[in-house]
């Protein structure tokens, strides 16, 4: 099982500064295999980047991801008030896939 | 759009079985790969498991023993049974369609609602 270790655990910033949330992968993986999800308090995730670094439909372009082998990360250039969110990374190059534990960005 | 609406029972008590459907609306089932994921609270996300609309199925290891996924077309459903629940089972359980899109890609979208189920006497 592929093991994805999400860095830091919680991240505490102010709007408009920039974060940067990492997934480590315990083995290779293709970046086209690497997805982020975001969550809010009482909702399903939503997906945010596939293939690493590919936005998904309506997500505003102050998200990036990049990344490849094992180190993946995703960038958030200025926050807004409702990036404030759990962040999962999740791998399909293996099965079972797996999620990481969560990059939680919070309002400092 | 598609839509994904989980049901079921939101208490299960301990050594039973587990059971939720979920109801698909706006596309068809006969395609693609139809999920269940869970998170305990507080905590992450654990895939559990997909069925394609042919039947054909794939779990994750650690509750293979315990899950059946299945599916049914004319209904627009499908459903997760976990046996033999203890506490550590009490959790949000989202359903999730894993689709091909364009540049061969996979991801999780949408997913349901989520339904939370409490294992408790």
């Amino acid at each position: 099982e592929i093991v994805l270790t999400q860095s830091p655990g919680t991240l505490s910033l102010s709007p408009g500064e920039r974060a940067t949330l990492s997934c480590r992968a315990s083995q290779s993986i293709s970046r086209s295999f690497l997805v982020w999800y975001q969550q809010k308090p009482g909702q399903s995730p939503r997906l945010l980047i596939y293939g690493a670094s590919n936005r998904a439909t309506g997500i505003p372009d102050r998200f990036s991801g990049s990344g490849s082998g094992t180190d993946f990360t995703l960038t958030i250039s200025s926050l807004e008030p409702e990036d404030f969110a759990v962040y999962y990374c999740q791998q399909y190059s293996t099965s079972p896939w797996t999620f990481g534990q969560g990059t939680k960005v919070e309002i400092k | 759009q598609v839509q994904l609406q989980e049901s079921g029972p939101g208490l299960v008590k301990p050594s039973e079985t587990l059971s939720l459907t979920c109801t698909v609306s706006g596309d068809s089932i006969s395609s693609d790969y139809w999920n269940w994921i869970r998170q305990p609270p507080g905590k992450g996300l654990e895939w559990i498991g997909y069925i394609y609309y042919s039947g054909t199925t794939n779990y994750n290891p650690s509750l293979k023993s315990r899950v059946i996924i299945s599916v049914d077309t004319s209904k627009k459903q499908f459903s997760l049974k976990l046996t033999s629940v203890t506490a550590a089972d009490t959790a949000v359980y989202y359903c999730a369609r894993w689709a091909l899109h364009s540049g061969g890609y996979y991801y999780f979208d949408p997913w349901g609602q989520g339904t939370q189920v409490t294992v408790s006497p």
